[in-house]
């Protein structure tokens, strides 16, 4: 399998910003996507990014290098809800997704 | 309402038996997934289909069989053979093969060995 790294547990507060990175192999990349996942739950799609640059999508948004082989995710206003696994997941040769083993958010008061 | 329909929720598999989870989709999706996640642990990929009757083993095919006889199923065997079943499965589907758009996810079948 690819390397898909990403750390393991952060900790942010209420109202706050957080960023979450991601970095991976690059040879065959196709796209990247970032998933949340609460605890026993399916995985819900974030954003994804194909091309370099800033995906924004209300208090979320994601940015791509391709050259660097690096993703964040960024929460902005964080909610209590936010508290989740978030999955960084990178497409390769248009046919095999390869997740990382996700990022634990805790979101305190 | 379409959607990834994976039955059971919860299954149980006493020693030396096979089970089969069941992944349904009415997304009109041509590739399908079958994933496997530990605690703690990020996804790792099992089995995919591009299309029907055609698929290919991921990085943990051991121990698991699939069969793709129709377009909106493809069911997932936990054999025997495969001596640590316990885990969360996940389907999934995305809507072509050779595009670059997400992936879908069933619920999920929680396994556990009685």
């Amino acid at each position: 399998g690819q390397n898909i790294d990403q750390p393991t547990e952060m900790t942010a507060t209420e109202g706050a910003i957080v960023q979450i990175n991601c970095t991976y192999q690059t040879s065959g990349f196709n796209g990247l996507f970032w998933y949340q996942q609460h605890a026993g739950e399916a995985p819900t799609f974030l954003s994804y990014n194909v091309l370099d640059g800033l995906e924004e999508k209300g208090r979320f948004s994601s940015f791509l290098s391709r050259s660097k082989g690096y993703s964040y995710l960024l929460l902005k206003e964080l909610q209590m809800k936010d508290s989740a696994s978030y999955l960084c997941a990178v497409l390769y040769n248009f046919n095999k997704f390869y997740f990382g083993s996700g990022t634990k958010l805790n979101v305190k008061p | 309402d379409g959607g990834i329909t994976q039955s059971p929720k919860y299954l149980f598999r006493k020693e030396g038996q096979n089970v089969t989870l069941s992944c349904e989709q009415n997304l009109n999706h041509d590739a399908m997934y079958w994933y496997r996640q530990d605690p703690g642990q990020g996804l790792r990929l099992i089995y995919y289909s591009q299309i029907v009757n055609d698929f290919q083993k991921g990085d943990i095919a051991e121990g698991y069989s699939v069969s793709r006889e129709k377009k909106e199923s493809f069911p997932l065997t936990v054999t025997s053979a495969q001596k640590n079943p316990t885990a969360f499965y996940l389907c999934a589907s995305t809507r072509a093969v050779y595009s670059n758009q997400p992936q879908h996810f069933g619920d999920g079948t929680r396994l556990s060995i009685l």
